[in-house]
């Protein structure tokens, strides 16, 4: 009974590397999603994606990609990290009752 | 489109008292709105929604919202807190459907509840 399971929960990286943040639900939810988490601003929707097969941009996407490998996964990629990329993300799934990871801290040195 | 403005940023409150937390909403359209609950270095969990029907809606744990269409209201309120009800509150708003669409949510209130 894992629900969404987001890995890895902590992350230090340098400006300019690239990494993938994880992402896996098993409530067979056709929607999930990517949000970040700033002190003060709430959470704030990167990417989404409605089915399978599909993907669209929410309020912050730039510096982000993101890929749905199948009904269960839903992948985050930094490309090109910056320090304003530091932040707290979350992945959800299903958007009544969202269902919420327990995080990725990454901090962008 | 839509916007959620939680009204306070931090609310301090003493064991016991009753506390409220306010939201705002903005939408031109139907509404479906939302109470996330988020304890330290956790996800965030559902506290309580309103999706249709009675405008008074109740968690497990005592709290309740009150939907008001006309003010554009869906303030959190307790009538007598626990040092657990320390958390971040969010509150969340969602336009069209229940199977598709986006959540947008406020800045969060910080409750602290002391003994």
């Amino acid at each position: 009974n894992a629900g969404v399971t987001q890995t890895p929960k902590f992350q230090v990286l340098k400006t300019g590397q690239s990494m993938t943040l994880q992402c896996a639900q098993d409530m067979n939810h056709n929607s999930m999603y990517w949000y970040r988490q700033d002190p003060g601003m709430g959470l704030r929707l990167i990417y989404y994606s409605a089915s399978e097969g599909t993907t669209d941009k929410g309020e912050v996407p730039n510096g982000y990609n993101v890929s749905r490998l199948n009904k269960r996964e839903f992948s985050l990629r930094l490309e090109s990290a910056a320090p304003s990329q530091t932040s707290v993300y979350f992945c959800a799934s299903r958007v009544s009752e969202a269902f919420f990871g327990q995080g990725t801290r990454l901090t962008v040195v | 489109a839509q916007s959620v403005t939680q009204l306070d940023s931090q609310v301090p409150v003493f064991e016991e008292a009753p506390v409220e937390l306010r939201c705002n909403y903005s939408s031109s359209v139907s509404v479906y709105l939302f109470w996330y609950v988020q304890y330290p270095n956790q996800g965030l969990q559902l506290l309580l929604k309103y999706l249709s029907g009675s405008t008074l809606v109740e968690s497990i744990n005592g709290f309740e919202a009150e939907f008001n269409k006309s003010q554009t209201s869906f303030h959190l309120r307790k009538p007598s807190v626990h040092i657990s009800d320390t958390a971040e509150y969010f509150c969340a708003s969602l336009a069209g459907g229940t199977s598709y669409g986006k959540l947008t949510f406020g800045q969060g209130t910080i409750l602290t509840v002391h003994p």
